[in-house]
């Protein structure tokens, strides 16, 4: 089975920072890496999928990146809408979500 | 607009049965792949099961394999999970997803939680 290694598990940052999210797969997983936000009480929803594509009506300040084992989801300008606990997911083999990062506003 | 909704969810004693149910609408329910995941309370996402658009073939997370089973009725837009022998490590959050056909999880539900307890 294909381990997912998020980082950081919390993050704490302020109205404007550039926020950096990682995932480490135990192995290749071809760019079938995903990136989905929960806000609090609320059902997950679709970020970013196939590691860089934008899902519609997401904000261009989400970007994703990555390739092989090491992927990163990156918030150019930190939103106070965006406090939100994010997560990965690989689906080349199965489906294993990260861990989560709960992010927070300084 | 894409709609998901789920219900059936509740509490129930270990070894019981429970179906739950998921509504979809604003978007052509047979052509798409659905799953089911669920999120134990304060836990990440665990993926538990994918059934094809037509209904021919199901996939299950091992630990749910034999106990639960996906359905759907593409007449009625509808999804199901027939949970039987609940356990205790079944309680948490159940969502219903819908599967895009780069087969990540596109659209999902609200939510319906269901507690396994005596």
């Amino acid at each position: 089975d294909i381990q997912m290694t998020q980082s950081p598990s919390f993050l704490s940052a302020s109205v404007g920072d550039r926020v950096t999210i990682n995932c480490k797969a135990s192995q290749n997983i071809n760019k079938y890496l995903d990136w989905y936000q929960q806000k609090l009480g609320e059902a997950p929803k679709l970020l970013i999928y196939h590691t860089n594509h934008l899902h519609r009506g997401i904000p261009s300040r989400f970007s994703g990146s990555g390739s092989d084992t090491d992927f990163t989801l990156t918030i150019s300008s930190l939103q106070p809408e965006d406090v939100a606990t994010y997560f990965c997911l690989q689906h080349n083999s199965g489906y294993t979500f990260g861990a989560g990062t709960m992010l927070e506003l300084k | 607009e894409v709609q998901l909704v789920e219900s059936g969810g509740g509490l129930v004693q270990p070894g019981r049965s429970l179906k739950l149910s998921c509504a979809a609408s604003g978007f052509t329910f047979s052509d798409y792949f659905m799953a089911w995941v669920r999120q134990a309370p304060k836990k990440g996402l665990e993926w538990v099961a994918t059934i094809t658009n037509t209904g021919s073939r199901t996939y299950y997370l091992d630990s749910v394999k034999g106990r639960f089973t996906i359905s759907r009725d593409n007449a009625r837009s509808s999804l199901y999970l027939q949970m039987n022998s609940l356990k205790s490590e079944d309680t948490a959050t159940y969502y219903c997803a819908t599967i895009a056909a780069g087969d990540w999880f596109a659209y999902w539900g609200q939510g319906t939680l269901v507690t396994v307890s005596s």
